[in-house]
């Protein structure tokens, strides 16, 4: 699966749009970008996934490069309830057996009143 | 639907007890996994299961045996807990049956190993 980096933490104000970096400049093009993120003390949240079109659900829009190397996660109105590490997965779709999620460091995202 | 839940939420072993941690899935999905997290560190996958009969070893399966009871439970052993398996432990699950495989978490145990 290929490598991603994430800057370790970032601020933002509440109520404003939270922009979450991610590189994966070794993606191949099976590969999709996954988020998760961990709410302190809780299991892992999934948010969205995608491959290479933007992507938006109830949670967070996606976009990704026209080079698919690199991703942002758009929270547009965070709360202090997104305060949580935010990561980014790199991997290919299921192929039919399971597939195993390959956590890094993530991003620290702190919500500020 | 509770999702997933696992038991306990909190332990406390000596070095070389033996313990066995619960893990149970609501939302009829074929593939669970067990991962561990270390203070500061991300998820590392410990063992996981396809599906139902069938177990496979993930990064950092030493000192750690699994049993897939049936569709719904997943469970970890310690056969000789050491201070190294200090952490938490989350359980999570997915369906095979879409095109891509999301994952649902429980809300974790955590283990201490004086």
């Amino acid at each position: 699966d290929a490598k991603t980096t994430q800057p370790p933490s970032m601020d933002c104000a509440e109520g404003r749009a939270a922009n979450l970096p991610c590189n994966h400049s070794t993606i191949s093009g099976n590969e999709y970008v996954y988020w998760y993120r961990q709410i302190h003390s809780q299991g892992p949240q999934y948010i969205i996934h995608g491959l290479k079109n933007n992507e938006t659900n109830e949670m967070a829009s996606l976009i990704i490069t026209e080079d698919r190397k690199s991703s942002t996660l758009i929270l547009p109105h965070a709360t202090l309830r997104d305060t949580a590490v935010y990561y980014c997965i790199v991997r290919p779709l299921s192929s039919g057996s399971a597939r195993q999620l390959t956590f890094g460091s993530g991003t620290q995202l702190t919500v500020l009143p | 639907n509770a999702g997933v839940t696992q038991t306990p939420k909190f332990q406390v072993l000596k070095t070389g007890q033996s313990m066995t941690l619960q893990c149970a899935q609501d939302m009829n999905h074929n593939s669970m996994y067990w991962y561990r997290q270390d203070p500061g560190m991300g998820l590392r996958l410990i063992y996981y299961s396809a599906s139902e009969g069938t177990t496979d070893k993930g990064e950092v399966p030493n000192g750690y045996n699994v049993s897939r009871l049936n569709k719904r439970e997943f469970s970890l052993r310690l056969e000789s807990a050491a201070p190294s398996q200090t952490s938490v432990y989350f359980c999570a699950s997915s369906t095979r049956t879409s095109g891509y495989n999301e994952q649902f978490f429980g809300p974790g145990t955590r283990l201490t190993v004086l």
